[in-house]
C-alpha cells in the first residue's frame, strides 16, 4: 500500500527566504505526483503536476522535482511572500483510476512579514 | 468554466437525519471522487466513479451512498448521520487518458450533533 509522508509538518520562515518542502512515497510505481495548496477553510488548488517520466515542473516562483527511484519529490518556493502562507499537500497517483491517489498530511507553511 | 462546484458550503445535522451533498463539474471529466478531510487523518477517499452509471467504494464508504446518472453530477448521500461523520467533504474530478490531474471543489463543512 502506498504511503506518502511530508516533512516538515509545519514551517515558519521570514519573508524573502527560499524554501523546500519535502514529500516521500514508498512505492515508486507511480503515474504522477501532484502538489496542492490549501488555504484555511478552502478547497485544494492544484499547483504542479509531474508525470512519472518527468524530472521537474515549474510555475512562476514554484519548482517541483521528482526522483521516482528514490521515492522523493520536493517543492521549491523562491523568494517567499506572506501570501504563500498555506498548507501544501503532496498526492501520488499509483493506480489507473480515480481510486489511485494517496495524499500526504501536508506541510503548514507560515511566511512572516 | 465553473470547475467543480459543491453545495451547501455549511450544514448542521442532527444524529439520524439524512441529507445529500451536491457536486457538479463542467469539464466533462469521466472520473469523480468524494473525500473527507479530518484533522490528523488527511484526505480519505469515500466513493468514486469512473463514468456515468459506474461507482465504487473507497477507503471509508460506510454510511454513505453515491450514484452517477450523468457525467456532470455526483451527489453524496448520508443515510443516517452520525457525529463521526462531522468533517469537511470535498468532491473532485480528474482528467483521464493517462494524465490524471485532479481538480477539487471548495468543500462542504458538515457538523452532526
Amino acid at each position: 500500500k502506498q504511503e506518502v509522508t511530508q516533512i516538515p509538518a509545519a514551517l515558519s520562515v521570514p519573508e524573502g527566504e527560499n524554501l523546500v518542502l519535502n514529500c516521500s512515497f514508498t512505492d515508486s510505481a507511480i503515474y504522477n505526483l501532484q502538489w496542492f495548496r490549501q488555504d484555511p477553510g478552502k478547497g485544494l488548488t492544484s499547483l504542479l503536476l509531474i508525470q512519472s517520466s518527468q524530472r521537474e515542473q515549474t510555475s512562476g516562483r514554484l519548482n517541483a522535482s521528482l526522483d521516482k527511484s528514490s521515492g522523493r519529490s520536493t517543492l521549491y518556493i523562491a523568494a517567499s511572500q506572506p501570501g504563500d502562507s498555506a498548507t501544501y499537500l503532496c498526492a501520488v497517483h499509483s493506480g489507473g483510476g480515480a481510486d489511485g491517489l494517496t495524499f500526504g498530511k501536508g506541510t503548514h507553511l507560515i511566511i512572516q512579514p | 468554466n465553473a470547475g467543480v462546484t459543491q453545495t451547501p458550503k455549511f450544514q448542521v445535522l442532527k444524529t439520524g437525519q439524512s441529507m445529500t451533498l451536491q457536486c457538479a463539474q463542467d469539464m466533462n471529466h469521466e472520473y469523480m471522487s468524494w473525500y473527507r478531510q479530518d484533522p490528523g487523518m488527511g484526505l480519505r477517499l469515500i466513493h468514486y466513479s469512473v463514468g456515468a452509471g459506474i461507482t465504487d467504494q473507497g477507503e471509508v464508504p460506510n454510511g454513505y451512498n453515491v450514484s452517477r446518472s450523468t457525467t456532470e453530477d455526483f451527489p453524496l448521500r448520508l443515510l443516517s448521520a452520525a457525529p463521526s461523520q462531522t468533517s469537511v467533504y470535498f468532491c473532485a474530478s480528474m482528467t483521464s487518458g493517462g494524465i490524471y490531474e485532479q481538480y477539487f471543489g471548495p468543500g462542504t463543512r458538515l457538523t452532526v450533533t
